[in-house]
């Protein structure tokens, strides 16, 4: 069975830009989570997915945004980059919430 | 205060030490555990799932879950250079659809 995809791999963008990454779940899998990694915050969880509808989002202000298709894909949205949105972003899928989470290799980042 | 609080290291250890890397919770309502490992540039993976106080063991990995202490702990037995990454804690609560991780502990096993 095929892993948790996610493109692109490496971004570079520069402040004000707008950047979309997509994630593909594991087959089967309806529930996706999106999480912000850095440094300092360490792993921060950014919004989850069941079957389209958002259950639940993190503390991030409303230039982060997404959305899940009916395929279960999900793209993540950030609008009007700043500098401290440079981070690896991770996607994980699973069954539904509470089952094994699965992880992708995540998309880093940079702002310049 | 962070919900939950993880020592980042690094530690390091000669190889065959037996490790220990903790977390602490605030929130006692917290009831699903895990532990993750995420090597460099790499997504992290689940090593051990629980869900109630007390150990679980799988191969040369031990998870232990201290309700009443709010603090959970994975052993390494036999460690291994490969063992060489960072572990991450992570939990939740039924009904919140959000997991909460700790920062990661830098483990470095030395050959």
């Amino acid at each position: 069975k095929a892993g948790v995809t996610q493109t692109p791999r490496y971004l570079i963008k520069t402040r004000g830009q707008q950047v979309t990454l997509s994630c593909s779940p594991i087959s089967g899998h309806r529930s996706v989570s999106w999480y912000q990694q850095t440094p300092g915050q360490g792993l921060q969880f950014l919004f989850e997915y069941f079957s389209e509808t958002q259950r639940n989002k993190g503390n991030f202000p409303g230039r982060f945004s997404g959305r899940q298709f009916s395929n279960s894909r999900s793209e993540m949205n950030v609008s009007t980059l700043e500098l401290g949105d440079s981070a690896l972003y991770l996607c994980a899928s699973s069954s539904d919430w509470g089952e094994t989470q699965y992880f992708g290799p995540g998309t880093r980042l940079l702002v310049l | 205060q962070k919900e939950v609080e993880q020592d980042p290291g690094p530690l390091s250890v000669p190889e065959g030490a037996i490790v220990s890397l903790n977390c602490t919770y605030s929130n006692s309502a917290f009831q699903y555990f895990m532990w993750y490992r995420q090597y460099s540039r790499k997504g992290p993976e689940l090593l051990m799932y629980t869900y109630s106080s007390g150990n679980k063991e799988d191969g040369r990995f031990t998870a232990q879950v201290d309700k009443s202490s709010k603090y959970i702990s994975l052993f390494i037995r036999d460690s291994q250079p490969s063992d060489s990454a960072t572990y991450l804690c992570a939990m939740t609560l039924a009904g919140t659809y959000k997991y909460i991780f700790g920062t990661g502990t830098r483990l470095k096993v030395l050959a």
